[in-house]
C-alpha cells in the first residue's frame, strides 16, 4: 500500500509569491499522481493529473512536475483565491491521498 | 453540465445502518466508473470505494471492507453506498466522485454529512 507524504503541513506566503508544495510516495508510482485544491465547505477540485497535465479550466499558474517518488505542485504567482488546502493522490489501488498542505496568507 | 447530488446522510447510532445515494446527470452515467470519498471533520480526504461501469469490479478501503457495499443502477443514473455496522470514526462528509479516465476525480458532489453518535 502506497503512502503519500506532503510537505510542508502549512505554508505561509503572500499574494504574488511563488508556492512550492511537495508530495513524496513511499514507492515509485511512475507519473500517476494528481493534485487537488479544496476550500472550506467545498468539494475538492482537480488541478493536475498524471503529475503534470492541467485539468480543464485550470489556470496556467498551476503546474505539476515529478515522477517516481518525488512530486511538486508549483503556483507561479499566488492569487488571493489560491489560499486553500492542497492534496496529492495516487492512481493505484488502493487510492491514497496525502494528508494535505494548507496554504495560508502571510 | 455534469451534476452529482448526494443524499441520505444524517445522524445514526453506533452499530446502525445508512444508505447514501448519488444522483448523476449531465453525462452518460453508464460509461463511467464511480467512487465514494469521505472526509472526517477537520481531516483529510479518504477514498473508500470504487465500482466499475457495469458493477463487475468493486474495491473498498480496508477501513470499510466488509461493512460498506457500493452499488449502482445505470437505468436510474444513481450510485449507492450501503453502510452497516457504523462506528464513531465513520463520521464524515461523504462525496461521490466521477473520474477523469479511471482514477482521478474530476467531478464531485457537494457531499452529505453522516454523523455516528449515541
Amino acid at each position: 500500500e502506497i503512502v503519500l507524504t506532503q510537505s510542508p503541513a502549512t505554508l505561509s506566503l503572500s499574494p504574488g509569491e511563488r508556492a512550492t508544495l511537495s508530495c513524496r510516495a513511499s514507492q515509485s508510482i511512475s507519473s500517476y499522481l494528481a493534485w487537488y485544491q479544496q476550500k472550506p465547505g467545498q468539494a475538492p477540485r482537480l488541478l493536475i493529473y498524471d503529475a503534470s497535465d492541467r485539468a480543464t479550466g485550470i489556470p496556467a499558474r498551476f503546474s505539476g512536475s515529478g515522477s517516481g517518488t518525488e512530486f511538486t505542485l508549483t503556483i507561479s504567482s499566488l492569487e488571493p483565491e489560491d489560499f486553500a488546502t492542497y492534496y496529492c493522490q495516487n492512481r493505484d489501488n488502493p487510492i491514497a491521498f496525502g494528508q494535505g498542505t494548507r496554504l495560508e496568507i502571510k | 453540465e455534469v451534476r452529482l447530488v448526494e443524499s441520505g446522510g444524517g445522524l445514526v447510532q453506533p452499530g446502525g445502518s445508512l444508505t447514501l445515494s448519488c444522483a448523476a446527470s449531465g453525462f452518460s452515467f453508464s460509461s463511467y466508473s464511480m467512487n465514494w470519498v469521505r472526509q472526517a471533520p477537520g481531516k483529510g480526504l479518504e477514498w473508500i470505494s470504487y465500482i466499475s461501469m457495469r458493477s463487475s469490479t468493486r474495491y473498498y478501503a480496508d477501513s470499510v471492507k466488509g461493512r460498506f457495499t457500493i452499488s449502482r443502477d445505470n437505468a436510474k443514473n444513481s450510485l449507492y453506498l450501503q453502510m452497516d455496522s457504523l462506528r464513531d470514526d465513520d463520521t464524515a462528509v461523504y462525496y461521490c466522485a466521477r473520474p477523469r479516465g479511471v482514477y482521478y476525480f474530476e467531478y464531485w458532489g457537494q457531499g452529505t454529512l453522516v454523523t455516528v453518535s449515541a
